[in-house]
């Protein structure tokens, strides 16, 4: 059973507009979420975290927002850019041990 | 340079027939961890360890093992890979002064036939 999901498979921006990622969770446990960013033949690399004590944590040009109530997060990009197309994930945890990831969504950001 | 190192990067092999992907970190992390993606399914973690000797099941474990020896190291083994078996895998580490923010090696690609 997914216990952290990403619903869009899919999402087309245009460049200098914003993108939002949507993930939602099932488990009122976890306590840790990041978001990963990944290219094809590389591995997902590290972009942004927030713990549940927080509702949003900003870095640059990402900000994820966390709401406890709905188990859900996003991340928004603004503006976006051509090299933020990628496959992003969510992923979750509990006291930071098991990480759950959901199954990603794909972002085209289109000049 | 900070990173993790997996090898090998492609490997095709016959059902039953034992290896070993080998996981490396120069980051001196305590958090180890192995995953494998599969279209449609995301990133499903196999093991986990916390530390040397420590190791934890993850939401995949069966087929595989692991073993933590040394804090750099932490091989991923197929006794007996089978077809299902078949996937992208990656190595990953952390500390918890990183945030759990993992840093991931580049990826094994598995073919079992």
């Amino acid at each position: 059973d997914q216990q952290v999901k990403q619903n869009s498979p899919s999402l087309s921006v245009q460049e200098g507009r914003i993108s939002i990622l949507n993930c939602d969770y099932t488990n009122s446990m976890f306590d840790y979420f990041l978001w990963y960013k990944k290219y094809p033949a590389e591995g997902p690399t590290f972009l942004i975290s927030i713990s549940s004590i927080k509702d949003k944590n900003e870095d640059g040009r990402f900000t994820v927002f966390l709401n406890k109530s709905a188990k859900h997060l996003s991340l928004h990009i603004v503006p976006s850019q051509p090299g933020d197309s990628a496959v992003y994930f969510c992923a979750a945890s509990a006291l930071g041990n098991q990480f759950y990831f959901g199954t990603g969504t794909s972002l085209t950001v289109i000049p | 340079e900070a990173q993790v190192t997996q090898n090998p990067r492609y490997l095709i092999t016959v059902t039953g027939k034992k290896l070993t992907v080998t996981c490396s970190q120069n980051m001196n992390h305590e958090y180890m961890s192995w995953y494998r993606q599969d279209p449609g399914l995301g990133l499903r973690q196999i093991y986990y360890s916390m530390n040397v000797e420590v190791t934890d099941k993850g939401d995949v474990p069966e087929g595989y093992k692991v073993s933590r020896k040394e804090k750099r190291n932490f091989p991923l083994i197929l006794e007996s890979p089978s077809p299902n078996q078949t996937s992208l895998y990656f190595c990953a580490s952390s500390s918890p002064g990183t945030g759990f923010g993992y840093t991931f090696g580049s990826g094994t690609r598995l073919t079992v036939v």
